[in-house]
């Protein structure tokens, strides 16, 4: 069964402070893994996708990295209007699977 | 590009109503979109998969009676609420796929729906 994973739940950094979300997953035939930044009361916004391991894609301050069992989204001198919550999903077998998301406020 | 429109953005509803929800593909077909639901912090549950032409393919526990979705054309998609109760009260979002070269496809997400029942 496919199975998502994100760490942390919330995360808040000062701005400036560069860290980095995890998303672990499980599944069968990976097709894509997709991270996307949601805010509150809106739709998910595309990202990234990653398809094999070992790619990385970058946007900003943003960089997505892909492994064989997790993916990381750097973030690198977020700013405030980095904050949003990202939700990873895998596309195996079956259709997009979400994780649950990570929360991240910058604080100016 | 790839830009999906949702309409209504926010409905609210006396019980026993029911609702439509449009979900458009604004600068692409799409031969297949998909109907989520989220609920307050918590992340995005697939309801159906919306095809072209074709009967939706509903996700287990979702009741396709109560759901109903039509995809009446490659930039449309519909899903009606019928006979609304308060416990359907959610963020419905839709998507739309945009097939790329070599099955790379990408979902590309509506601004959702927020429905309140009454």
């Amino acid at each position: 069964e496919d199975q998502v994973t994100q760490s942390p739940e919330a995360l808040r950094l000062q701005e400036g402070e560069s860290s980095s979300l995890n998303c672990s997953y499980t599944v069968s035939g990976l097709r894509g893994l997709f991270w996307y930044r949601q805010d509150p009361g809106k739709g998910p916004e595309f990202l990234f996708t990653l398809y094999s391991a070992g790619e990385e894609k970058e946007k900003e301050r943003l960089k997505a990295t892909l492994t064989k069992k997790e993916s990381f989204l750097h973030i690198t001198a977020p700013k405030p209007e980095d904050s949003a919550t990202y939700l990873c999903a895998v596309h195996g077998a079956n259709n997009l699977f979400f994780g649950t998301g990570t929360r991240l406020t910058v604080i100016p | 590009g790839a830009v999906v429109s949702q309409h209504p953005s926010r409905v609210i509803c006396k019980s026993g109503t029911s609702v439509k929800i449009e979900c458009r593909s604004l600068d692409f077909q799409a031969t297949t979109m998909f109907w989520y639901r989220q609920f307050p912090k918590k992340s995005l549950m697939l309801m159906a998969t919306s095809n072209e032409g074709s009967k939706a393919t509903y996700e287990q526990g979702v009741e396709k009676d109560k759901f109903l979705i039509n995809h009446a054309s490659l930039t449309l998609s519909t899903l009606t609420v019928t006979s609304a109760h308060p416990e359907d009260s959610s963020f419905y979002i839709c998507s739309a796929r945009l097939a790329g070269g070599g099955g790379t496809d990408t979902q590309y997400f509506g601004p959702g729906t927020r429905l309140t029942v009454l």
